[in-house]
């Protein structure tokens, strides 16, 4: 299966300060990337749907200024936390799909975020 | 009520038992169902999918879907110690295969020796 990277695994951040995440897709391109976010013993749930060289269209509730998409090429994609506060620790989960029709979804290994 | 069900278990079985995992859904425009499997600290990795109603068998894994009843299932057989991890069903929107995905809440399975 195609291979899709996170970095960094687990980040530590002090309260108030921004946090990049970088979702790349090794071996394929991706015109779509998904972003989920999981909290211990739940479910994932999607933030957000980026397209390559689109704005990316978030979920209801999801803060678009507060979580700031950019998928600037078909193999990354990045997901800045602005002003990051205790409540946004959480795994942080993306995923990465083909433009061919029918083509799965493969997940990345997570991102886990701890804000102190 | 949310779109996916799932009871979150946990499940805990010997080596060697039949595992029955189960989730129900609301929206009838769902056509493809599928199982992920997640270890701990780990993105979710795609274990099965089927279309429609029916069932599908790979290896030890079968799932089973009754569209008329809005419940799926998934099956392991002779589960081994390596299975525990949670297990999520998973359904794309809009009768594709390659919709945005609901996910359930997942089934936390450990199978001890």
């Amino acid at each position: 299966g195609a291979v899709v990277s996170q970095h960094p695994s687990w980040v530590i951040c002090k309260s108030g300060t921004s946090v990049k995440i970088e979702c790349r897709s090794l071996d394929f391109q991706a015109t779509t990337m998904f972003w989920y976010r999981q909290f211990p013993k739940q479910s994932l749930m999607l933030m957000a749907t980026s397209n390559e060289g689109s704005k990316a269209t978030y979920e209801q509730g999801v803060e678009k200024d507060k979580f700031l998409i950019n998928h600037a090429s078909l193999t990354l994609s990045t997901l800045t936390v602005t002003s990051a506060h205790p409540e946004d620790s959480s795994f942080y989960i993306c995923s990465a799909r083909s433009g061919r029709a029918g083509n799965e979804q493969f997940f990345g290994p997570g991102t886990r975020l701890t804000v102190l | 009520q949310k779109e996916v069900e799932q009871d979150p278990g946990p499940l805990s079985v010997p080596e060697g038992a039949i595992v029955s995992l189960n989730c129900t859904y609301s929206n009838s425009a769902f056509q493809y169902f599928m199982w992920y499997r997640q270890y701990s600290r780990k993105g979710p990795e795609l274990l099965m999918y089927t279309y429609s109603s029916g069932n599908k068998e790979d290896g030890r894994f079968t799932a089973q879907v009754d569209k008329s009843s809005k419940y799926i299932s998934l099956f392991i057989r002779d589960s081994q110690p390596s299975d525990s991890a949670t297990y999520l069903c998973a359904m794309p929107a809009g009768g594709t295969s390659y919709g945005k995905l609901t996910f359930g809440q997942g089934t936390i399975l450990t199978v001890h020796p």
